[in-house]
This record gives C-alpha cells, structure tokens and sequence, in this order.
C-alpha cells in the first residue's frame, strides 16, 4: 500500500540549513506537498511540487524531488527559531484523482539558538 | 484563522459514549476530509465528502460514521468509544474533489480525549 516514510527529528543551528528528507511510494503520484504544524495548531501548507519539476524554489524554502527514487526533501535556508514545529511530507495519490493525501509521520525540527 | 471551523477544541469523555465532532469547511471549499492524528499512527485518513457525497473512505472503523450537510458543513460520529479512541481529529478542505495545486486546509482541531 501507499505509504511516506520521514526521519522523526531533526535538530539544527539558528543560521544554518535544515533539510528534511522524505520517501514516498506512490510513483504516479501527481502531486507532493509538504505541510508545517506547530504545537497546538493544524497543518499549514508550506508548499507543493508537482511530479514533473525536479526543483522548486519559495523564499527560504527549495523543495527538491528524486521521481526516480522517490524521494522528496524540503530545505530551509537561514534556519530560525520560529521554524521549530513539525514537518509532515505528503503524497496525492491515484495520479492526483483521488482526494485523500497520505502523510508521513512528521519530522520534528528544534532549532537551537 | 485558516478559514476551516472546528469544534469543539476539546472533548473529555468516557467510554462507551457517543460524541458529535463538527467542521466548516472555508467558504468555496466543497471537499471535506478527516483525519484522525495520534502519536503512534501518524495522520490517519478517515473519510472525504464532496459536495454532499462521500468520496473516498480510509481506515474508519464501523463505529464511525460522517456526513456532509446540504451547507457543506460536515459531522463526524463516534459511538461506542474506547479508550484508543482518543487522539486529535482534524477537517481540512479544499476547492475541488481533489486537492492538487491547493492542498487541504486544516482546521485547528478537536483533542478528543476518552476515560
């Protein structure tokens, strides 16, 4: 079955890059996201790939995608304080026609300052 | 303020009992999802329903069961509750059936917790 499999944490520098990585299943997977919780919060979509781009850029935050290997990863650039919290990757699946997203298991950052 | 309602925050409950846990979903969004988050299972996807119909179904137990309401607010039941039951439910939304290019939007959830 479908499944996305993340490191449980991660623990940086403030200043320094943070890069959580993440496996994914699903290889018609048309759509991958990542998603940031903090303590007491839902999830708050950070940013999406689709499966054709290998490489995309927000800001702070480049998300790079292996489709051949399946393989996802968010980094983030000047790490922060404010970036501690938990970083769920996601997968659509059934090329993107079904609703339901599958999450990893969230990969906890604590930034040190 | 993510757009999606829920409610209540918190629950506090004992076995055997039913409770009614509610979600609106951001103006527009017509796809309601649920999912159930605990410390040993990650996010778990229970049930989505598009405008009124249920869409696609996950691990939800029978005990379970949800609706979504002509205003597309939607309801999730749990009867019968058992201890491991408890957890953090949580409603997203989207536009359309599927999330693509928007994803979901969460609500802030409702910590369920069953004694």
């Amino acid at each position: 079955g479908e499944d996305v499999e993340q490191s449980l944490f991660l623990s940086v520098r403030e200043g320094d890059s943070s890069v959580i990585n993440c496996t994914y299943t699903d290889s018609s997977s048309t759509y991958l996201y990542w998603y940031k919780q903090e303590p007491g919060a839902g999830l708050q979509l950070l940013t999406y790939i689709f499966s054709n781009m290998d490489m995309k850029q927000d800001q702070r935050l480049t998300v790079l995608l292996n489709k051949k290997d399946k393989h996802l990863s968010l980094r983030i650039a000047d790490t922060q304080t404010g970036d501690s919290a938990i970083y769920f990757c996601a997968e659509s699946i059934n090329g993107g026609s079904q609703g339901n997203l599958i999450f990893g298991k969230g990969t906890k950052l604590s930034v040190k300052p | 303020d993510s757009g999606v309602t829920q409610t209540p925050k918190h629950l506090i409950t004992a076995t055997g009992q039913r409770v009614t846990l509610r979600c609106s979903p951001r103006s527009g969004d017509l796809s309601v999802y649920w999912y159930q988050q605990s410390l040993d299972q990650g996010l778990q996807f229970l049930i989505q329903y598009y405008n009124g119909e249920e869409r696609a179904k996950g691990n939800i137990l029978e005990r379970f069961s949800a609706q979504q309401f002509p205003d597309l607010h939607s309801e999730l039941n749990l009867s019968s509750l058992e201890l491991g039951d408890s957890a953090l439910y949580f409603c997203a939304s989207s536009p359309r059936q599927a999330p693509r290019n928007y994803g979901y939007t969460f609500g802030s959830g409702t910590r369920l917790t069953v004694v």
